[in-house]
């Protein structure tokens, strides 16, 4: 069965370090998200894209991240200097259009900023 | 702004229990809600999707309702299974908008 996949499971950094999180959506989809979850919190959205832009982005997307597509497989997550409160596990999705679908989510990778 | 509330936040039964998981929302004009079941330290798996103009889905030993105008979905679990132990989340969209916003979970433990 297809699924989402994030590469690496686990990423430990310095703050001020910049980080590159990777994803391979499902071949199909149109439409791929980044999502947050701080340990103990909800799962929060941070970015949508599509057709090689953004589509939406929430107030905590700032400037310090930033979205690619570099190929036809491949999502990534740039952040582009971390600091400690961006230690969370971050999930990648993917939906194969906007309408009547469901969202197929990643296993994750858990980054951790010390 | 949609808020999406879960209860209980935790619930632990005896193994064959039937269940009923709890969400509630503020806003109806939702597009569609999704159910997930997040392991520990893990993804979210998609149990079910239910569109806006549907009522209920099914799959399986699960079963999603909707109710737009009261606000609310439920996700009954019939007959539970120690493997059923998981976190719930539900989450839906909105018609203008792309993203899920996610309720806190309930926190299901079935005992043997």
């Amino acid at each position: 069965e297809p699924e989402v996949t994030q590469t690496p499971s686990h990423q430990v950094t310095q703050m001020g370090q910049e980080v590159i999180l990777r994803c391979v959506p499902i071949s199909n989809h149109l439409y791929f998200y980044w999502y947050r979850q701080i340990l103990g919190q909800k799962v929060e959205f941070l970015v949508s894209f599509y057709n090689n832009e953004i589509s939406e982005k929430s107030e905590i997307f700032d400037d310090q991240f930033s979205v690619e597509r570099p190929d036809g497989s491949n999502f990534t997550l740039k952040i582009r200097s971390t600091k400690l409160e961006d230690s969370a596990m971050y999930f990648c999705a993917s939906s194969p259009t906007r309408r009547n679908t469901e969202a197929f989510f990643g296993q994750g990778t858990r980054l951790t900023v010390v | 702004k949609q808020e999406v509330t879960q209860i209980p936040a935790a619930l632990s039964v005896p193994e064959g229990e039937n269940l009923v998981l709890n969400c509630s929302f503020t806003d109806s004009a939702i597009y569609n809600l999704q159910w997930f079941r997040q392991d520990p330290g893990k993804g979210l798996t998609s149990l079910l999707l239910i569109q806006s103009s549907q009522r209920e889905q099914t799959s399986g030993r699960l079963n999603a309702s909707l109710d737009k105008s009261s606000g609310r979905s439920t996700l009954y679990i019939a007959a539970s299974q120690p493997g059923d132990s998981a976190t719930y989340l539900c989450a839906l969209s909105m018609d203008s908008s792309y993203k899920l916003i996610f309720g806190s979970g309930t926190r299901l433990l079935v005992r043997p």
